[in-house]
């Protein structure tokens, strides 16, 4: 069964660059979800997107913005990039309808360093 | 303020028994609750589900229990294999909006 896709899996940068990571949900999924991980810490919420609108907004710094596009994929871009920056970042799908109602699907993460 | 609290950082189990990995929660509101399970460098992957009209969940070897006069939920796996160690997180969600995830336990299970 297709899965949640992030791309690129592992993104270096150095300080004050710009970042780009891309979401794709599964399909007929209707909800993305941004998390991020920093070392040893639990998945703290980022931003949702429901029908491509913003649902939710959770610990998203100013320098960061997101967009679900019509096809559904969201991207999450990231600006004048900080060390503390570096985590596991996290989407997750999922569908408001159906059997899976509410559960999420996650993708396997990229892996964002700051130099 | 964490809303998902998982007290135990990690458990040892040996291989066959019984593992039990306990999440609380303070916010009354939450209907939805996950476990998931996390290998090191991959994202969490979605284990067993339980809706708050339930108070029990279960799927093979994984059963979840929930207590919500206690706020509290469990995750029971029986028996225990060497496959199964890895970070377990307890998230919960009210109303279909952002699941709010616990800080995992690091469960051993010992061949």
């Amino acid at each position: 069964a297709a899965g949640v896709i992030q791309s690129p899996r592992h993104l270096i940068k150095e300080k004050r660059e710009t970042a780009t990571l891309k979401c794709y949900p599964i399909p007929r999924h209707d909800t993305v979800y941004w998390y991020q991980q920093g070392p040893g810490q639990d998945p703290q919420f980022l931003i949702s997107f429901y029908e491509k609108m913003q649902s939710d907004k959770g610990s998203i710094p100013d320098r960061f913005s997101a967009q679900q596009f019509s096809d559904y994929h969201s991207e999450l871009n990231m600006s004048s990039l900080e060390l503390g920056d570096s985590a596991l970042y996290f989407c997750a799908s999922s569908s408001r309808y159906g059997t899976t109602y509410n559960e999420q699907f996650f993708g396997p993460g990229t892996r964002l360093t700051v130099l | 303020d964490q809303q998902v609290k998982q007290n135990s950082p990690s458990l040892s189990v040996q291989e066959g028994r019984i593992s039990i990995l306990n999440c609380d929660y303070t916010n009354s509101m939450f209907d939805y609750f996950l476990w998931y399970k996390k290998y090191p460098a991959e994202g969490p992957t979605f284990l067993i589900s339980i809706s708050s009209i339930k108070d029990k969940n279960e799927d093979g070897r994984f059963t979840v229990f929930l207590n919500k006069s206690a706020k509290h939920l469990s995750l029971h796996i029986v028996p225990s294999q060497p496959g199964d160690s890895a970070v377990y997180f307890c998230a919960a969600s009210a109303f279909g909006n952002q699941f709010y995830f616990g800080t995992g336990t690091s469960l051993t299970v010992i061949p």
